[in-house]
């Protein structure tokens, strides 16, 4: 299997669950992301890891809970969220991190999540 | 730091029509350019990119030049089919990859 893989596709969970969205990568980056896709929004940038480091958090709320164990794998862990939460998330790697991932970042195809 | 701007939309065309997106930028230094593209239901797809003033990135019909003298980077295809209705959203990498807001394109047979 190649490129960016996302797990679940879609989740449906209640206020009170706890549940984790999980990416993997194929490609042999070294950097990886997670963004939030809300309808009618701009692409939000959450966390930003290099090498298994975090590197950035911009200014997510504690009930998002980020875990890098390798260069291949990226968990979100998700527990008292909001409504407003529901959206698409997106899962990203790429060779060297910011102005050096020359080529680019590759997206995983999301996880659709409603927080009823 | 960088910023995009990109046209608004949403954009309808005929099959076969002309398609321009334009997409300014702000960044410092000398950053690299892309395009991604959205279709339903999926994630973004790396469409084309360009490293340098004067590059001229391109894949499957569509076309976009770096103008670092006017900060832009539209896309364009010269005759666009239904398969292309999409999301298509413009970036800059220089510190770290900026996206713009999307420009929805929905193609009419």
């Amino acid at each position: 299997e190649t490129g960016v893989t996302q797990t679940p596709r879609h989740l449906v969970m209640g206020m009170t669950n706890k549940k984790s969205l999980k990416c993997e990568q194929h490609l042999g980056h070294n950097a990886m992301y997670w963004y939030k896709q809300s309808a009618k929004k701009p692409l939000e940038l959450m966390f930003v890891y290099s090498l298994e480091e975090r590197v950035e958090n911009n200014s997510v709320p504690s009930r998002f809970s980020p875990e890098c164990p390798n260069s291949s794998h990226l968990f979100l862990h998700l527990h008292t969220l909001q409504p407003e939460d529901s959206a698409l998330y997106l899962c990203a790697s790429s060779q060297g991190i910011a102005g050096k991932a020359n080529y680019g970042y590759t997206f995983g195809s999301g996880t659709r999540l409603t927080v009823v | 730091g960088n910023s995009v701007t990109q046209m608004e939309g949403p954009v309808t065309l005929s099959e076969e029509a002309f398609l321009t997106i334009n997409c300014t930028y702000t960044a410092t230094g000398y950053p690299s350019l892309f395009w991604y593209v959205q279709y339903p239901g999926e994630g973004l797809q790396l469409l084309l990119k360009a490293t340098k003033a004067d590059d001229k990135g391109s894949n499957k019909g569509f076309e976009a030049t770096y103008r670092k003298e006017t900060t832009s980077f539209h896309l364009e295809k010269g005759s666009v089919q239904v398969s292309d209705s999409a999301v298509y959203f413009c970036a800059v990498n220089d510190y770290k990859l900026s996206f713009g807001a999307g420009t929805t394109v929905t193609v009419r047979a």
